[in-house]
C-alpha cells in the first residue's frame, strides 16, 4: 500500500509564506487533496485537483505538484490558519483505496 | 447544502462490534457521481481511511481493516453504515463520514462532525 509523508510541524511568521509538502508514489499518478483541521473540529477541504479551492476558502491557499510531491502553500499566513494539515490521494496499488498523509502542524508566530 | 451526520453508541466493549450510521441530508445518496466513506482518527493521531460504498452497494475497504469491516447502504433512508467487529482499545477514535467523487481526482467533502467511539469495558 502507498504512504504519504509530511513534515510533522512547521512554523511561519504572521503574514509570511509557508509551504507544506506531501511525498508518496501515488502522487506520480493522482493529485492530492488537502484538508485543514482545527482542534476539536472535522477536517475541511482546502485544495483539490490540480489547484482548486472550494467556495469560501481564501485565495491565500494554493496547491501544486511535481513528480511524487504535492505542496500546499499559504501566502500571507493568518492567525486563523494555525491548524493541522493533511494531504490525501488514491492508493497507487490500482485498488480503490485511499491514504492520508501523516499530517503537518502549522504554527503561526 | 449537503450535510452528513454520524450517530451510534459512544462506548463499545472490547471484542464486540462497533456500529455507526451516517445520515445524509440536503442531497441523495443515490447520486452516480459519488462514493460515501468512513474515516477515523485516534486521539492525538492522524486520519485513516476505513472504506467506502457506492449507492449500488459496491464496497472498498482498507486492507489493514478488511477482515473486520462491513459498510452497507440504505438508499430508502439516505443512510450508510459502518460495522467494525472484534474491537480493541486501538479502535478508539473519532469516526467521520464523508462524500467523495467516484472519478479521480477525488476529494472528501463534506465531512460529518465526527463521533467519538471509546472501546472500554
Amino acid at each position: 500500500s502507498s504512504e504519504l509523508t509530511q513534515d510533522p510541524a512547521v512554523s511561519v511568521a504572521l503574514g509570511q509564506t509557508v509551504r507544506i509538502t506531501c511525498q508518496g508514489d501515488s502522487l506520480n499518478i493522482y493529485y492530492a487533496s488537502w484538508y485543514q483541521q482545527k482542534p476539536g473540529q472535522a477536517p475541511v477541504l482546502v485544495i483539490y485537483g490540480e489547484n482548486n479551492r472550494p467556495s469560501g476558502i481564501p485565495d491565500r491557499f494554493s496547491g501544486s505538484s511535481s513528480r511524487n510531491t504535492a505542496s500546499l502553500t499559504i501566502t500571507g499566513a493568518q492567525a486563523e490558519d494555525e491548524a493541522d494539515y493533511y494531504c490525501n490521494s488514491r492508493d497507487s496499488s490500482g485498488n480503490h483505496n485511499y491514504v492520508f498523509g501523516t499530517g503537518t502542524k502549522v504554527t503561526v508566530l | 447544502q449537503l450535510q452528513l451526520q454520524e450517530s451510534g453508541p459512544g462506548l463499545v466493549k472490547p471484542s464486540e462490534t462497533l456500529s455507526l450510521t451516517c445520515t445524509v441530508s440536503g442531497g441523495s445518496i443515490s447520486s452516480s457521481n459519488y462514493y460515501w466513506g468512513w474515516i477515523r482518527q485516534p486521539p492525538g493521531k492522524g486520519l485513516e481511511w476505513i472504506g467506502s460504498i457506492y449507492y449500488s452497494g459496491s464496497t472498498h475497504y482498507n486492507p489493514s481493516l478488511n477482515s473486520r469491516v462491513t459498510i452497507s447502504v440504505d438508499t430508502s433512508k439516505n443512510q450508510f453504515s459502518l460495522k467494525l467487529s472484534s474491537v480493541t482499545a486501538a479502535d478508539t477514535a473519532v469516526y467521520y463520514c464523508a462524500r467523495y467523487s467516484s472519478v479521480p481526482p477525488s476529494w472528501f467533502d463534506p465531512w460529518g462532525q465526527g463521533t467519538l467511539v471509546t472501546v472500554s469495558s
